[in-house]
């Protein structure tokens, strides 16, 4: 996997607003994605996931749109709460050549 | 079924001195990656191990270093530790021949050098 480090971009929203989060990913051929949670101090979790021959998925809470004509994903998470802040970041999967890239992330803050 | 696993949670060390952090992939798992991320960054790829050998290797100076055991776990060894060292250095495991790359991150080691 390969990344960039940038300095995170961040989101601040209000609790029980929903909030969307964006990821623009490189690779035309990526064909899987995931979504990851980061709460502070912590190893990333797996949140959601897409492939790449679906444009929505929904799971608790949370939505994963894909748009491959753009090369977008977002997530949306419905009824935001004060346990959702962390930083979100997707990855983008190659699985033909096993190849992953991971966005640098948004930072979501939610004011209760 | 226990997750990925990483030691020690912090460590503390000085300028020119060597740390060597360890990684337990989930069982089952052949592949482990190594990332760090500095405070307020994202994740930087620094080594890929998959079935004993190293596949990959991100933009990091010799002295980032790492080996896969035969159990599947692995070491990283940072030798001549610089004070932007200083980062989460997270461990990630995956079924190296899966359909899908899918990696479970650890808690990370956080290593400081002073």
């Amino acid at each position: 996997g390969e990344s960039v480090g940038l300095h995170l971009p961040t989101l601040s929203v209000q609790e029980g607003d929903n909030s969307i989060i964006n990821c623009a990913y490189s690779n035309s051929a990526s064909d899987y994605f995931i979504w990851y949670k980061q709460e502070s101090g912590k190893g990333p979790q797996f949140i959601i996931d897409i492939r790449s021959n679906m444009d929505k998925r929904q799971g608790q809470r949370v939505t994963v749109l894909l748009n491959k004509t753009v090369k977008h994903l977002s997530l949306q998470i419905a009824a935001t709460q004060p346990g959702d802040s962390a930083v979100y970041f997707c990855a983008e999967i190659y699985t033909g050549g096993f190849k992953t890239i991971f966005g640098a992330g948004t930072r979501l803050f939610v004011k209760a | 079924e226990a997750g990925v696993t990483q030691s020690p949670t912090h460590l503390i060390k000085t300028r020119g001195q060597q740390a060597t952090l360890r990684c337990s992939p989930i069982s089952g798992h052949t592949s482990v990656y190594w990332y760090q991320q500095a405070l307020g960054l994202g994740l930087q790829f620094l080594l890929w191990y998959d079935e004993g050998e190293e596949r990959n290797r991100g933009n990091f100076p010799p002295r980032f270093s790492g080996r896969q055991f035969p159990n599947y776990s692995s070491e990283l060894n940072v030798n001549a530790l610089e004070l932007e060292d200083s980062a989460l250095y997270l461990c990630a495991s995956s079924l190296g021949s899966g359909r899908y790359n899918e990696q479970f991150f650890g808690p990370g080691t956080r290593l400081t050098v002073l």
